[in-house]
């Protein structure tokens, strides 16, 4: 396997714009987690999955940020409007089950100017 | 919710020397702890974990403590190399609860020649 892949690896975009990143996660994962990384807060999880069921989105900072997993393959991170302050790295994990080994993605790296 | 804590959040050894770093939690239900090294435009990568029936567990040069009622846990990295050059990130996680991994806020970890 691959491992997880994720797209773009880097997105500049203009602040008000729509961006949407892209995961898939490791054949026969049944969890996904989103998480986004900061220099001020670390690694923080935004949302998960299981079996393509959205299962905790607290960490989802405004309504801005929407997640999709509309199938075993693939999620979607979603952010409409974009703003300067959602610059970061953002990350995507799958795990076999509970509780064991993340395995994450190389990250797609947002600039929002 | 859980919160980790995680000290210091740089440190600079000699090469052969060894480094600690060390995290806290806050929820005693969490029983799950692994630690993540990510290098430079990677994702993380899972190095060791230990879960809430184990209070030490050792694979080669890197070693993990659990002291579950000070809720205080610790990554032991000897003779080091550098290779073991990353960021380095715990986390705390609850088996039955939910499948949230909370991570802390990362380690720098310099290995200078």
């Amino acid at each position: 396997d691959a491992g997880v892949i994720q797209s773009p690896r880097h997105e500049v975009t203009e602040m008000g714009q729509e961006v949407t990143l892209r995961c898939k996660p490791i054949s026969g994962h049944d969890y996904l987690f989103w998480y986004r990384q900061t220099m001020m807060r670390g690694l923080e999880l935004l949302i998960y999955f299981n079996n393509n069921v959205p299962i905790d989105d607290s960490g989802m900072p405004e309504d801005r940020f929407s997640a999709k997993m509309p199938n075993a393959s693939f999620s979607t991170l979603k952010i409409q409007p974009s703003e300067p302050r959602d610059s970061a790295v953002y990350f995507c994990a799958s795990s076999p089950q509970q509780n064991t080994e993340a395995f994450f993605g190389q990250g797609t790296r947002l600039t929002v100017v | 919710g859980e919160n980790v804590e995680q000290h210091p959040s740089t440190l600079s050894v000699q090469e052969g020397d060894s480094a600690v770093i060390k995290c806290t939690y806050s929820d005693s239900a969490s029983n799950y702890f692994p630690w993540y090294k990510q290098e430079l435009g990677k994702g993380p990568q899972l190095i060791i974990d230990i879960r809430s029936n184990v209070g030490e567990k050792k694979d080669q040069r890197i070693a993990v403590t659990l002291n579950k009622t000070a809720k205080h846990f610790s990554l032991h990295i000897t003779e080091t190399q550098p290779e073991d050059s990353a960021v380095y990130f715990c986390a705390a996680s609850t088996l039955g609860r939910d499948d949230k991994i909370i991570f802390g806020k990362g380690t720098r970890l310099h290995i200078l020649p």
